[in-house]
């Protein structure tokens, strides 16, 4: 299986500053098709996840332009340019390229 | 606009049986997979399984804790994707997702809360 190394678990963070969120794959996420499956979601306190970011670097329908996603192959980062306060939860990577599907551990912002 | 409700959770004794379902809307269903995941209490999410839609065959993929005991089907006509889970032991105990998948597990629901207890 995939496991994924989300870093920091923890990110407390001063509103309007900018946060950074990390994951790394133990082996390659390019699919057979040549795309690469790995994807950011979002869940605030009490509510579903939801999809944030998609193919590494794609903002879903309706999320802000603060965030964005980068990376290749193993490496992969979400960064939030100025956070507000809406942007309080735990923050999941999860790879889709490869059966089973998995997910890093979370990581958790908040407001310092 | 895109929705999926998630029904049928409840408090069930190990080793029975359970049955959830997803109702979608919203989007041509056949035209989709959707996708289960699922949340133990206070912790992180966990991919549970996955149906194609029809063009490739509606096949499904599973999560090896699961493999053998839960069951994924959808009724196209009905856009409804079911969880069948069976054999129910306690570790089973979570909020369970579903998610349409298009490319991505890009819409999903509330969740309903399955509890297995005696």
């Amino acid at each position: 299986d995939v496991v994924m190394t989300q870093t920091p678990l923890s990110s407390p963070v001063t509103l309007g500053q900018p946060a950074s969120i990390s994951c790394r794959s133990s082996q390659s996420l390019v699919h057979s098709d040549g795309d690469t499956y790995f994807n950011w979601l979002q869940q605030r306190p009490g509510q579903p996840p939801r999809l944030l970011i998609y193919k590494i670097s794609n903002r879903f329908s309706g999320v802000p332009d603060r965030f964005s996603g980068s990376g290749a192959g193993t490496d992969f980062t979400l960064k939030i340019s100025r956070v507000e306060a809406e942007d309080v939860g735990v923050y999941y990577c999860i790879q889709s390229s490869h059966f089973p599907w998995t997910f890093g551990k979370g990581t958790k912002v908040e407001i310092k | 606009e895109v929705q999926v409700v998630e029904s049928g959770g409840g408090l069930v004794q190990p080793g029975r049986s359970l049955r959830l379902s997803c109702t979608a809307s919203g989007f041509t269903f056949g035209d989709f997979a959707m996708s289960w995941f699922r949340q133990a209490p206070g912790k992180g999410l966990e991919w549970v399984g996955f149906i194609r839609g029809k063009r490739y065959g509606g096949t499904t993929e599973y999560a090896a804790s699961v493999k053998g005991r839960f069951t994924i089907s959808r009724d196209d006509s009905r856009t409804i994707a079911y969880l069948q889970m069976n054999s129910l032991k306690t570790e089973d105990t979570a909020v369970y997702y579903c998610s349409r998948f298009g490319g991505s597990p890009d819409y999903w629901g509330q969740g309903t809360l399955v509890t297995v207890s005696s």
